[in-house]
């Protein structure tokens, strides 16, 4: 079965660049999460989105900001990288409407050096 | 708001060995409870899920879960771990909006 797609999987960049995450749900699936993982930590969720509109917003930093588009890939925008920022970036999908159970993709690995 | 908190954060076993993880919420409406395994350098992958009815649920592999309401508690077991089970656990709920709020994560090894 098809389950959630992250690219790229791994992403090295340096302070003060830019970064752009993507996340393709599985197939009908219409409502994206975005999680950060930090080393050691539990997942802490970010923001979400259901239609392409936002329906959730957790603790994302205002550098950070997402968008999910008409085909309901997601992608997380990151500016102004923070060293904190190094972490495992988790996109889950879900089908609103069937009980919610969210699938995640196997993350982005960001370092920030 | 929400939380969850996982008492063990580290939990070591010899395989046979019956397994009992704890969780804990505090949410003041209705909860959807979830179990989580990621396996070492893996994604979460989900074990077992409670919305209603019967609390005692079964997941994958071998795992269960007990939703006790009156203790706020959704304790993870499993009477015989095998050396294949080593991984961190993540007991989560979720809100009305959709959003998981996870717990710390018990990281279990099980020597072979």
């Amino acid at each position: 079965a098809a389950g959630v797609i992250q690219s790229p999987r791994h992403l090295i960049k340096e302070k003060r660049e830019t970064a752009t995450l993507k996340c393709y749900p599985i197939p009908r699936h219409d409502t994206v999460y975005w999680y950060q993982q930090g080393p050691g930590q539990d997942p802490q969720f970010l923001i979400s989105f259901y239609e392409k509109m936002q329906s959730d917003k957790g603790s994302i930093p205002d550098r950070f900001s997402a968008q999910q588009f008409s085909d309901y890939h997601s992608e997380l925008n990151m500016s102004s990288l923070e060293l904190g920022d190094s972490a495992l970036y988790f996109c889950a999908s879900s089908l609103k409407g069937a009980g919610g159970e969210q699938y995640f993709g196997p993350g982005t690995r960001l370092t920030v050096t | 708001a929400q939380s969850v908190s996982q008492h063990n954060h580290h939990v070591i076993l010899s395989e046979a060995a019956s397994l009992e993880l704890g969780c804990n919420y505090s949410y003041g409406g209705t909860v959807n409870l979830f179990w989580y395994v990621q396996y070492p350098g893996q994604h979460l992958q989900l074990l077992l899920k409670y919305f209603s009815g019967d609390p005692l649920v079964k997941g994958i592999k071998g795992f269960e879960a007990e939703f006790i309401k009156s203790k706020f508690s959704f304790n993870l077991r499993k009477p015989s771990v095998q050396w294949s089970d080593t991984a961190e656990y993540f007991c989560a709920v979720r809100n009305a909006g959709n959003m998981l709020t996870f717990g710390g994560g018990t990281r279990l090894m099980v020597k072979p």
